[in-house]
């Protein structure tokens, strides 16, 4: 079964302090991941997708395949990183290549 | 630009009503999602379609049916609206012939529908 798991639901940090927004996945195939940004009245936007590798707005995210985790880390945030975040898994085929989203992570920072 | 577009973003139904919500993407993409998002529960997928005509159920069809009829839209219809589909629904479009590294979907503004 495939499932995405975001273990906090409300994450408050000090604008910057580091900041890393958990991640846990199962999947029996190869995963390709994703982390998702809805900024408050804005649409659900791509942040960042594992195989690309890249660094996003400075937040980074690494596939540990061992721990099953894709955790989105950033060195030192920002207020306008405040968000909701979600870690999305990409399905297979016979689903469309569908997104499984874990039930996100409300970020807020603070000043 | 990407653009996916929906035909509204707030809606006040009543118990009982037809609702139908439209989605349009310009991009040519051969597949099309609609999703809905509530406060801790992130998003769920309702149906999908990979090519006009074609429709598969997601992960909580029940009470909803879609229509793809052209390539470049996909309409959610909820045939006889409950309060318990109060929810924020999202739409959302990808294509399966870009390269992984470019391949993401792109999601609409969504539409916030209210049924009293």
């Amino acid at each position: 079964a495939q499932r995405v798991t975001q273990p906090e639901k409300l994450l408050s940090v000090f604008k910057g302090a580091p900041v890393e927004l958990k991640c846990n996945y199962s999947y029996s195939g190869s995963p390709e991941l994703f982390w998702y940004v809805q900024y408050s009245r804005q649409r659900l936007q791509l942040l960042l997708r594992h195989i690309s590798r890249e660094s996003i707005k400075g937040f980074t995210a690494d596939l540990n395949k061992g721990e099953t985790s894709f955790h989105l880390k950033k060195p030192f945030a920002q207020e306008e990183d405040s968000a909701m975040y979600y870690c999305a898994l990409k399905g297979s085929w016979d689903s469309g290549y569908a997104l499984n989203f874990g039930k996100g992570t409300s970020l807020l920072v603070t000043p | 630009d990407v653009k996916v577009t929906q035909s509204s973003r707030y809606l006040v139904k009543r118990t009982g009503e037809k609702v139908f919500l439209e989605c349009v993407q310009d991009m040519d993409h051969e597949n099309m999602f609609w999703y809905r998002q509530d406060p801790g529960l992130g998003l769920r997928l309702i149906y999908f379609s990979y090519d006009v005509k074609m429709k598969e159920k997601g992960d909580i069809p029940e009470g909803y049916s879609v229509s793809r009829e052209k390539k470049e839209r996909f309409s959610l219809i909820l045939e006889s609206a409950s309060t318990n589909q109060t929810s924020m629904y999202l739409c959302a479009s990808s294509s399966t012939s870009l390269p992984r590294w470019t391949d993401t979907q792109y999601f609409g503004p969504g539409t916030r529908l209210t049924v009293l």
